[in-house]
């Protein structure tokens, strides 16, 4: 399968504990964007990064989250002392963006995350 | 604020009937929107852009700026219709990243 692939695709974690998600994005691909999809809820933007870069990060991003992707290719994202909130599914895609023009997002398979 | 309106959360049609998703936004200046679909145990893709004016396994979507929405539309549902389809709004800025609505789920019995 040469999309977007994410690890683990479940995980269930007792409040407090930290978690970290891992996606790989199409190799090619120059960006990468993170979305929280919670129950009966579209999508939402988290961060994303053009290469190692981060460039943006939505306020839903809170000082708990924190995400990286330190040679440009696959990317982490870390929830420390998780929360009951924070049980969602957590979508990773990737694009290859050239300037200005539009660049459709390929998405993963999700990490569902309970917290219990 | 932008935002997205999709008032339906299920819609039940049979094989062969029209169907219409509906999709309101809320957005100051000139709008980009799709439509995404994710087919049960699938992932989320892109069904279709107002920019591109196509039609895409039947379905077609006109924008309309002075009613504010963006519907879904096909003539005929096919069973493989079903899926869950989510109205999007491109943010403000060159990153097109998308401002979902909560979905609507439709359902095409036989």
């Amino acid at each position: 399968d040469t999309g977007v692939s994410q690890d683990p695709r479940h995980k269930i974690t007792k409040r407090g504990q930290n978690v970290t998600f891992r996606c790989d994005p199409i190799s090619e691909h120059n960006r990468l964007y993170w979305y929280r999809q919670t129950l009966g809820q579209g999508p939402e933007f988290l961060t994303y990064f053009q290469n190692e870069a981060q460039l943006e990060k939505s306020r839903l991003l809170s000082d708990r989250f924190s995400a990286e992707r330190p040679k440009g290719s696959f990317s982490t994202l870390e929830i420390q002392r998780t929360e009951q909130g924070d049980s969602a599914m957590y979508l990773c895609a990737s694009s290859l963006a050239t300037s200005g023009s539009y660049n459709e997002q390929f998405f993963g398979p999700g990490t569902r995350l309970t917290v219990l | 604020a932008q935002r997205v309106t999709q008032p339906e959360k299920l819609l039940s049609v049979f094989k062969g009937a029209p169907v219409e998703l509906k999709c309101n936004y809320s957005y100051s200046g000139s709008p980009e929107l799709f439509w995404y679909v994710q087919y049960s145990r699938q992932r989320l893709q892109l069904l279709l852009r107002h920019i591109s004016r196509e039609s895409i396994k039947g379905f077609t979507a006109d924008l309309n700026k002075g009613e504010t929405s963006f519907h879904l539309k096909k003539p005929f549902a096919q069973e493989e219709d079903s899926a869950m389809y989510y109205c999007a709004l491109k943010r403000p800025g060159g990153s097109y990243i998308p401002t979902f609505g909560r979905g609507t789920s439709l359902i095409v019995h036989p």
